[in-house]
């Protein structure tokens, strides 16, 4: 079964820094989507993009995030400045089972200090 | 919103008996979707039921969907230790904003005693 990769699996930064997080989603698809799940809460969407453009964002993705699309393969997300509340673990995915299901990275968990 | 709301929140069985989680939602869907996640990690697919479907089977996984009542239920029969996780239940809908969207529930912790 196709598989969403995401790295890294863990990072650590400073309230302020800038981090990149990366997935290699499922190829031939052109909708990719990120998540985010705090701790302990549920997951909630982030954004989609389709066709290497922005589909949709939720209030969450404010001007501190981006995502890209640099290669063709990769699609990273961006946070500019991160705050105490980004922590959480980051989840990339591709819709694949009967188009509408979709495959989860296993997620990059985002600790900021 | 979309959202679906599962309950309970957390289930304690002992192993060899059947799980059923529910999951309300609010307004129209295409589809309704159950995750799983394991402590820590990524959510794996585990069946999509449409709008007009009213039942479907995946091995030890039955799920029923009531559109009427805007609800589902995830039954795991048969459980065994290995099925503790968190499970989620996910509407996909349009969104309003020209596209369909996943939007996920709270979820249900599952703890299943050898």
């Amino acid at each position: 079964e196709p598989e969403v990769t995401q790295t890294p699996s863990h990072q650590v930064t400073q309230m302020g820094q800038e981090v990149i997080l990366r997935c290699v989603p499922i190829s031939n698809h052109l909708y990719f989507y990120w998540y985010r799940q705090i701790l302990g809460q549920k997951v909630e969407f982030l954004v989609s993009f389709y066709n290497n453009e922005i589909s949709e964002k939720s209030e969450i993705f404010d001007d501190q995030f981006s995502v890209e699309r640099p290669d063709g393969s990769n699609f990273t997300l961006k946070i500019r400045s991160t705050k105490l509340e980004d922590s959480a673990m980051y989840f990339c995915a591709s819709p694949y089972r009967d188009i509408y299901g979709y495959t989860f990275g296993s997620g990059t968990r985002l600790t900021v200090v | 919103s979309q959202q679906g709301e599962e309950d309970p929140q957390a289930l304690s069985i002992q192993e060899g008996e059947n799980a059923t989680m529910n999951c309300s939602y609010k307004t129209s869907i295409n589809n309704l979707q159950w995750y799983r996640q394991n402590s820590g990690r990524g959510l794996v697919h585990l069946i999509l039921i449409r709008s007009n479907e009213r039942e479907k089977h995946s091995g030890r996984l039955r799920v029923t969907l009531d559109t009427s009542k805007k609800s589902s239920s995830l039954l795991i029969t048969a459980s065994r230790a290995a099925d503790t996780a968190s499970y989620f239940c996910a509407t996909y809908a349009y969104s309003g904003a020209g596209s369909y969207q996943l939007t996920f529930g709270k979820g249900t912790k599952l703890s299943v005693i050898p």
